[in-house]
């Protein structure tokens, strides 16, 4: 298993385009959650699923975002008519359900600059 | 909201001992404490958690004082490549998500 992979690595985009973002998780892993972070700042939880269920959003996660999970498997997070406050990078991360305690896995992130 | 706290930035010189301090007095009695590091252009990466008992892994060890308020991160020789981020974190039921502060800046010196 080679771990989260995140795709693109960068994305640049105009203000007002709308972007999509795909995230797969370790095979076995069940939960997967998206977080979102800024130039020296920890990461923000935007939401989580567990399977292809969508459990939790935040009040982060305007109606401009949308994430899914189909068959529970990767997941994309869409950006709607992209402002230049949503620049940042946007991390996927997956755990087990039963084995969460074994920490969480972490891609290395979507950087989007909104232009 | 995160609910730790921690130093914003702490030196090291190169394989000394590092000790990372956390504060969490409001944690629960089901909260585990997890700690996780980040290093540049990279996402995060899971260190060690643990909830009661003083815990040991390759990476590091973890010590949860008695009262559960606090726990320290320590990295027994610091070398140049844990120069990170490293973040504390009181892990939430039932989701699970890990809330993140803004962490602790480790800088090693040669």
């Amino acid at each position: 298993d080679t771990g989260v992979s995140q795709d693109p690595r960068h994305k640049i985009t105009k203000r007002g385009q709308n972007v999509t973002f795909r995230c797969d998780p370790i095979s076995e892993h069940n939960r997967l959650y998206w977080y979102r972070q800024t130039l020296g700042q920890g990461p923000e939880f935007l939401t989580y699923f567990q399977n292809e269920a969508q459990l939790e959003k935040s009040r982060l996660l305007s109606d401009r975002f949308s994430a899914e999970r189909p068959k529970g498997s990767f997941s994309t997070l869409e950006i709607q008519r992209t402002e230049q406050g949503d620049s940042a990078m946007y991390l996927c991360a997956s755990s087990h359900r039963d084995r969460a305690n074994y920490g969480y896995t972490f891609g290395s992130g979507t950087r989007l600059t909104v232009v | 909201d995160a609910k730790t706290t921690q130093p914003n930035s702490m030196e090291s010189n190169e394989e000394e001992p590092v000790h990372l301090p956390c504060n969490h007095s409001t944690i629960s009695g089901t909260d585990y404490i997890h700690w996780y590091r980040q290093l540049p252009s990279q996402g995060p990466e899971y260190v060690i958690h643990g909830l009661t008992s003083n815990v040991n892994n390759r990476m590091a060890s973890l010590a949860i004082a008695e009262d559960r308020k606090s726990s320290t991160l320590i990295l027994h020789r610091a070398t140049l490549r844990d120069a990170a981020v490293y973040y504390c974190i009181l892990r939430e039921d039932p989701s699970e998500k890990l809330v993140f502060g803004k962490g602790t800046k480790l800088t090693v010196n040669p």
